[in-house]
C-alpha cells in the first residue's frame, strides 16, 4: 500500500524558515517524480514544486522560487521541502505527492497533509 | 498560467446524476486530471488523462472532454460523494488546478 507521511509543520514567525519531510513506503520511491502542494485555508489546490525520480531537476511556481528548495533522499524514501523566507501567504497546508507518469503527468497518491501556520 | 474554470457549486438529489465542468483558458489537449477531497482530508485521484478511471474508483465516476472543455459526471451520486472536484491540467508549466465544485445535496 502507498504511503506518504508529511511531518514538520507547525507555527512560524514571518522571515524564518522550516523543513516539510514525507516519508514514503510502500513503492519504489527512486522510480517516482514527487511534488508538493499546498492549499491556503479554506481555498483552492496550487503546485508549489516537483523533482524528478533521481533529484537532478526541480521546478517551483514562480511566488516560491528563491525561498522554497525541494530535494530528497532515495536511500530514505523521503521528500523535503525547505521553506526560507516564509510570508504570511506561505500559510497552507502543504500535501506531497507522488507523481505518475503514463502519456499524462498527474498526482497519484497524497499525503495527510501537514499544516503551516506564518504568523507572528 | 493556463486558468481552469469551474462552477463553486451544485446541488444534486441523491441517485440523481451530477455533472461538473471545467473549462480551460487555452487546450490541454486531454491532460486533465479529477481529485476529489472530502472535508479534512487530502485530495484523492478519481480521473487522469480526461477519461481514465483510477485505480479502485467505482465506474459511477466518469470524465469526457478534450481540447479546452472537459466534463466529470457521477451516475448516480450517493451520500459518501459529497465533497469538494477539483479538475488539475499537466499540459504546461506550472500545473494548474481549478478552484473546485462543491457538491451539495438538495
Amino acid at each position: 500500500e502507498v504511503q506518504l507521511v508529511e511531518s514538520g509543520g507547525g507555527l512560524v514567525q514571518p522571515g524564518r524558515s522550516m523543513k516539510l519531510s514525507c516519508a514514503a513506503s510502500g513503492f519504489t520511491f527512486n522510480n517516482y517524480d514527487m511534488a508538493w502542494v499546498c492549499q491556503a485555508p479554506k481555498k483552492g489546490l496550487e503546485w508549489v514544486a516537483t523533482i524528478s525520480y533521481d533529484g537532478s531537476s526541480t521546478y517551483y511556481r514562480d511566488s516560491v522560487k528563491g525561498r522554497f528548495t525541494i530535494s530528497r533522499d532515495n536511500a530514505k524514501s523521503t521528500l523535503y521541502l525547505q521553506m526560507d523566507s516564509l510570508r504570511s501567504e506561505d500559510t497552507a497546508t502543504y500535501y506531497c505527492a507522488r507523481l505518475r507518469l503514463l502519456q499524462w503527468y498527474y498526482f497519484d497518491y497524497w499525503g495527510q497533509g501537514v499544516m503551516v501556520t506564518v504568523s507572528s | 498560467d493556463i486558468v481552469l474554470t469551474q462552477s463553486p457549486a451544485l446541488a444534486v438529489s441523491l441517485g440523481q446524476r451530477a455533472t461538473i465542468s471545467c473549462r480551460a483558458s487555452e487546450s490541454v489537449r486531454s491532460s486533465m486530471h479529477w481529485y476529489q477531497q472530502k472535508s479534512g482530508q487530502q485530495p484523492k485521484l478519481l480521473i487522469y488523462g480526461a477519461s481514465n478511471l483510477a485505480s479502485g474508483v467505482p465506474a459511477r465516476f466518469s470524465g469526457s472532454g478534450s481540447g479546452t472543455d472537459f466534463t466529470f459526471t457521477i451516475d448516480p451520486v450517493e451520500a459518501d460523494d459529497i465533497a469538494t472536484y477539483y479538475c488539475q491540467q499537466s499540459r504546461n508549466d506550472p500545473y494548474t488546478f481549478g478552484a473546485g465544485t462543491k457538491l451539495e445535496l438538495k
